[in-house]
């Protein structure tokens, strides 16, 4: 089965870290661009890290808001996407995705497959 | 970096209905625009990638529809599982930036 699954959340002190693994079944993570997405309570989705594949263009990219802190990553031997996370903010606290780029090869952009989340908690 | 204004927040609506969220971006951005799904406790699922483009098994009762800075998603009559949140996000250039949402009720 194609699937994606994400774990390592769980309670976090502010200044704290704290490591996401995305276990990838079913596929080669090497060969697809992947995400990190997140999502605070009762908030919208907001995008935080792209690591692209190794036929595409673009560079690894953050946004603003955990640039400098959170790094991205992949294992190919385990077939896992990561997420180093630094410097852990209040305002980090969210459920975090991981999320297979719709293409194979050359990024679209838009992603087509996502675990179930993992739950962080900063407090 | 660009934004996405997407409207309205709520929608209230009835099986059956016909219903159209709006999403602006406040840059040119082609049609470099996906729509998403959400439902409270499951991962997003994208419904809609190139402004109109369906993704493979999502119902014919989705489209997608883009006029310059401004995209629309429409449900035709809305069935019970579509009650959910739904966002786009622009991936014309990095930030990827998503919609605030739309909650349909």
């Amino acid at each position: 089965e194609v699937q994606l699954v994400e774990s390592g959340g769980g309670l976090v002190q502010p200044g704290g870290s704290l490591r996401l693994s995305c276990v990838a079944s079913g596929f080669s993570i090497s060969a697809y661009s992947m995400n990190w997405v997140r999502q605070a309570p009762g908030k919208g989705l907001e995008w935080i890290s792209f690591l692209p594949s190794p036929g595409t263009v673009s560079p690894i990219s953050y946004a603003d808001s955990v640039k400098g802190r959170f790094t991205i990553s992949r294992d190919d031997a385990t077939n896992s996407l990561f997420l180093q996370m630094d410097s852990l903010r209040v305002d980090d606290t969210a459920v975090y995705y991981c999320a297979r780029d719709r293409c194979p090869r050359v990024a679209c952009y838009n992603n087509g497959l996502w675990g179930q989340g993992t739950l962080v908690t900063v407090s | 970096d660009i934004q996405m204004t997407q409207s309205p927040s709520t929608l209230s609506a009835f099986i059956g209905d016909t219903v159209t969220i709006t999403c602006r971006a406040s840059q040119n951005i082609n049609i470099w625009l996906a729509w998403y799904q959400k439902k409270p406790g499951k991962a997003p699922k994208l419904l809609i990638y190139s402004a109109s483009i369906l993704q493979t098994g999502v119902p014919s009762r989705f489209s997608g529809s883009r006029s310059g800075t401004e995209f629309n998603i429409t449900i035709t009559s809305l069935q019970p599982d579509d009650f959910a949140a739904y966002y786009c996000q622009q991936y014309d250039i990095f930030p990827l930036v998503f919609g605030g949402g739309t909650t349909v009720e």
